[in-house]
């Protein structure tokens, strides 16, 4: 049973470039998390997905974040143009919901590092 | 919206003592309870949640506990191994909505 899987798992690119994180929910998961993890903050929410339309996406920082879902099998968070500060690792958990509440499965991230 | 804090936010024990990582959430509607193991560079993986219709849950060394007149749960690891060091999260979610709300985590080290 194959989990989330995000690629790519690390990337390193200069600041202004465009950068493109990928992520394949679960088969039959209809709710789709993109998290970014740092020392400083934590664990935080950027935008979550519910039956491939965005629901919140609140905690996106600013315009330069974009997120898709294009069919319930793919997402992308797109950072155009990058920052030093976007430094982060970005993971995305898909999960199954229930009016009693189900457990998100999270990928092994992608640590990405702007220059 | 809801707040969770978590603590300690660093914890050592020695192997084969106990660990007890402490939340507290804000929102009497929170009815889901999960926790999270994250190891180095990986991600966060379930190890065991709890819903608000029981007070206790368990599997092999791990229990949570939910008390939720006092909204606190916490997470209880007995008989540590090596293996067990990582960062424990806990989180909260409203039945209405999917979304959870993390604690700022807790590293635990056992030490052999």
């Amino acid at each position: 049973d194959a989990g989330v899987i995000q690629s790519p798992r690390h990337e390193v690119t200069e600041m202004g470039q465009e950068v493109t994180l990928r992520c394949k929910p679960i088969s039959g998961h209809n709710s789709l998390f993109w998290y970014r993890q740092t020392m400083m903050r934590g664990l935080e929410l950027l935008i979550y997905f519910n039956n491939n339309v965005p629901i919140d996406d609140s905690g996106m920082p600013e315009d330069r974040f974009s997120a898709k879902m294009p069919n319930a099998s793919f997402s992308t968070l797109k950072i155009q143009p990058s920052e030093p500060r976007d430094s982060a690792v970005y993971f995305c958990a898909s999960s199954f919901p229930g009016l009693r509440g189900q457990p998100q499965h999270f990928g092994d991230g992608t640590r990405l590092s702007i220059l | 919206g809801e707040n969770v804090e978590q603590h300690p936010s660093t914890l050592s024990v020695q192997e084969g003592d106990s660990a007890v990582i402490k939340c507290t959430y804000s929102d009497s509607a929170s009815n889901y309870f999960p926790w999270y193991k994250q190891e180095l560079g990986k991600g966060p993986q379930l190890i065991i949640d709890i819903r608000s219709n029981v007070g206790e849950k368990k599997d092999q060394r791990i229990a949570v506990t939910l008390n939720k007149t006092a909204k606190h749960f916490s997470l209880h690891i007995t008989e540590t191994q090596p293996e067990d060091s990582a960062v424990y999260f806990c989180a909260a979610s409203i039945s209405t909505g999917n979304q959870f709300y993390f604690g700022t985590g807790t590293s635990l080290t056992v030490i052999p």
